[in-house]
């Protein structure tokens, strides 16, 4: 069955550059969603079709994708970033998410 | 401004039947449909299914074939998700989620029931 795989857990410093992956064979060739959800929330929508942002998203979070693997990028992440990060993908008439990313600030 | 409003927290036996709603507001609700994702206590997200709020039409996940039912009521623009002979490890945070179809984006969630199952 298709996975989409991504690293437990990122650390970056106030200010960096974080960059949480999503694997899937030939996950190119499809479209990834990410989502960012802080404790006790609910999931919000931070990136569409690979690469566009939703109204209300800061310009800090960016998406690309290339070949197996999609990348979120927060440029400048600030303490409030600080959360779990879901990619997604469909695959197969299924709905598939990542295992998720806890993104610390430190 | 755009909603999804879901019922209370539920407490329930294995074995038992648990039915969710989730009520839309500020949108045009036929036009979108609706997907169920849960999340059991620290863990990932898991999707269960979609509904068409146009046609009824349904797309469940594999694993909850025979154990899901979703509906919808056009005319109170809800959408309802019935899970039978509910197990312990059904205990989650069931989430609903807008989506044009199930392969698109969930752009707009509801703020999630928590379903606790235990003897």
């Amino acid at each position: 069955s298709y996975e989409l795989t991504q690293p437990p857990s990122v650390s970056v410093s106030p200010g960096q550059t974080a960059r949480i992956t999503c694997s899937g064979n030939k996950l190119g060739n499809k479209y990834t969603y990410w989502y960012q959800q802080k404790p006790g929330q609910s999931p919000v929508l931070v990136v569409y079709q690979d690469v566009k942002r939703p109204s209300g998203i800061p310009e800090r979070f960016s998406g690309s994708t290339s070949g197996n693997t999609a990348t979120l990028t927060i440029s400048g992440t600030q303490a409030m970033d600080e959360a779990d990060f879901y990619c997604q993908a469909w695959d197969r008439n299924t709905v598939l998410f990542g295992g998720g990313t806890k993104l610390t600030v430190l | 401004q755009l909603q999804l409003v879901q019922s209370g927290a539920e407490v329930k036996k294995p074995g038992a039947s648990v039915k969710v709603s989730c009520k839309a507001s500020g949108y045009s609700f036929r036009s979108y449909g609706i997907s169920w994702v849960r999340q059991a206590p620290g863990q990932g997200l898991e999707w269960m299914g979609w509904i068409s709020a146009f046609n009824g039409n349904t797309n469940y996940a594999q694993k909850f074939q025979g154990r899901v039912t979703m509906t919808t009521d056009t005319s109170t623009s809800t959408v309802y998700m019935e899970l039978r002979r509910l197990r312990s490890d059904d205990t989650a945070t069931y989430f609903c989620a807008r989506g044009a179809t199930p392969a698109d984006a969930f752009d707009y969630w509801g703020q999630g029931t928590l379903v606790s199952v235990s003897s």
